[in-house]
């Protein structure tokens, strides 16, 4: 089946180290994304990436820092300056880039130890 | 850039009756107007979507219109039930090679 898997689903990070979300899609998307969900906040944008080798900072990169080596993966690493990190992590990913229909993972939850 | 407005936060209503739920959006370059459901623990789907050139739309229960003179558009169930219970977000966008801009949700309870 195809879809876009993320992992880990929880996730714990102590303070001063830098964590590394897993994002991997096999729908052949060209677009992929990284959204930020806090209770009331709605989808906060935080990097996506159209094409391989080549991503944009979303809204709230500070922080955060992606790559983009492969068109199936897009992991985001949550460094030690993003000091509020604790958050559910959406990845998304679209056959073409802001116009067509997103598909989700079910989303990894980052918690500070 | 974009910013999208989106009432209620909070829905409560009784099973049989009509939900509806608004979204403003301040770039009038934006044509694509989707909405996504929600669910507990999940990663959100999408319900419907709207582009530009059309006024309205519908599936099953479930409507959009958009109005862009105004620069709103809005959701509409009609007889919801239980399941219907969810976080529901609205969200614009202005071209390909962008990304969606999201509201901050609604939730919406139903009860029987």
């Amino acid at each position: 089946d195809g879809g876009i898997t993320q992992s880990p689903k929880y996730l714990f990070r102590k303070e001063g180290q830098n964590v590394t979300l897993s994002c991997e899609q096999n729908l052949n998307h060209d677009a992929m994304y990284w959204y930020r969900q806090d209770p009331g906040q709605g989808l906060r944008l935080i990097y996506y990436s159209q094409i391989v080798n080549d991503f944009q900072k979303g809204d709230i990169a500070e922080g955060y820092s992606v790559s983009r080596e492969k068109k199936e993966s897009f992991p985001l690493t949550v460094t030690s300056a993003q000091k509020n990190p604790t958050a559910f992590y959406l990845c998304a990913s679209s056959m073409q880039g802001g116009i067509e229909k997103l598909f989700f993972g079910s989303g990894t939850q980052l918690s500070v130890l | 850039g974009e910013n999208v407005e989106q009432h209620p936060s909070t829905l409560s209503v009784q099973e049989g009756d009509s939900a509806v739920i608004k979204c403003t959006y301040s770039d009038s370059a934006s044509n694509y107007f989707p909405w996504y459901k929600q669910e507990l623990g999940k990663g959100p789907q999408l319900i419907i979507d709207i582009r530009s050139n059309v006024g309205e739309k519908k599936d099953q229960r479930i409507a959009v219109t958009l109005n862009k003179t105004a620069k709103h558009f809005s959701l509409h169930i009609t007889e919801t039930q239980p399941e219907d219970s969810a976080v529901y977000f609205c969200a614009a966008s202005i071209e390909a090679g962008t990304a969606l801009i999201f509201g901050k949700g609604t939730t919406l309870s139903v009860s029987s």
